[in-house]
């Protein structure tokens, strides 16, 4: 079974603070896709970044950046000197590529951290 | 980018109302979603359409009934619900070529049960 865990429910900080979002999964498959997104008030989850199992490599995207690792089931999320406007809810996600044929994407959410930035 | 649009945004219903959520997308994808998303709880998969075609039903309850007359359109009727269903409903939608699509969302109804 495919499991993502996020532990933090909630976290609080204070602009220009660098904050982590821990994400923990669970699967049996060798090959799978991992995915942040992020929900502000508006309600729209938003697409941040997709993740090969295969491919370790950390990357980073001006302020955010994400932290693979295979050997602990890890996929966590930082934002370095945040803003007021990175206040939503972030969700991490798994995706089985044994869905591959299926023609659709079935993904497994974790239940969300909230991040509230305060001026 | 969104591209994703729902409507209504709020709708607060009785338990003896019909009404109907309504999803149009306009990026050309041919795959689309219905999700729940409930407080403290994972998001939920409802229902998928592929090509128009029903492809995944997570055990919903028949209270709930989707429709998607095109590719474009995504339907949930709802009647008969329960307080245990007020939510956020979120549609969504892919290209329909496997697990590593992104998901496109809209903006989610916001649905009380009364």
């Amino acid at each position: 079974a495919q499991k993502v865990t996020q532990a933090q429910t909630e976290i609080s900080v204070v602009e220009k603070e660098d904050v982590t979002l821990d994400c923990v999964y669970e699967t049996r498959d060798t090959t799978y896709y991992l995915f942040w997104y992020k929900q502000p008030p508006s309600g729209e989850l938003v697409f941040l970044i997709r993740r090969n199992s295969f491919d370790e490599q950390n990357e980073i995207s001006g302020r955010y950046s994400w932290n693979f690792q295979k050997s602990t089931s890890s996929f966590n999320f930082t934002i370095t000197a945040s803003q007021v406007v990175d206040s939503a809810v972030y969700f991490c996600a798994l995706s089985p590529v044994g869905e591959e044929n299926t023609g659709f994407q079935k993904l497994v959410f974790g239940t969300g951290t909230r991040l509230l930035v305060s001026p | 980018e969104t591209g994703v649009t729902q409507t209504p945004r709020h709708l607060v219903m009785g338990m003896t109302n019909k009404k109907s959520l309504k999803c149009e997308q306009h990026l050309g994808h041919n795959a689309m979603y219905w999700y729940k998303q409930s407080a403290k709880k994972p998001l939920e998969l409802m229902f998928v359409y592929s090509l128009e075609e029903r492809v995944e039903n997570n055990s919903v309850p028949s209270r709930f009934s989707p429709e998607c007359p095109n590719s474009s359109h995504l339907f949930l009727h709802l009647h008969t619900l329960q307080p245990e269903d007020s939510a956020l409903y979120l549609c969504a939608s892919s290209q329909s070529r496997g697990s590593n699509e992104k998901l496109f969302f809209g903006s989610g109804t916001q649905l009380s049960v009364l």
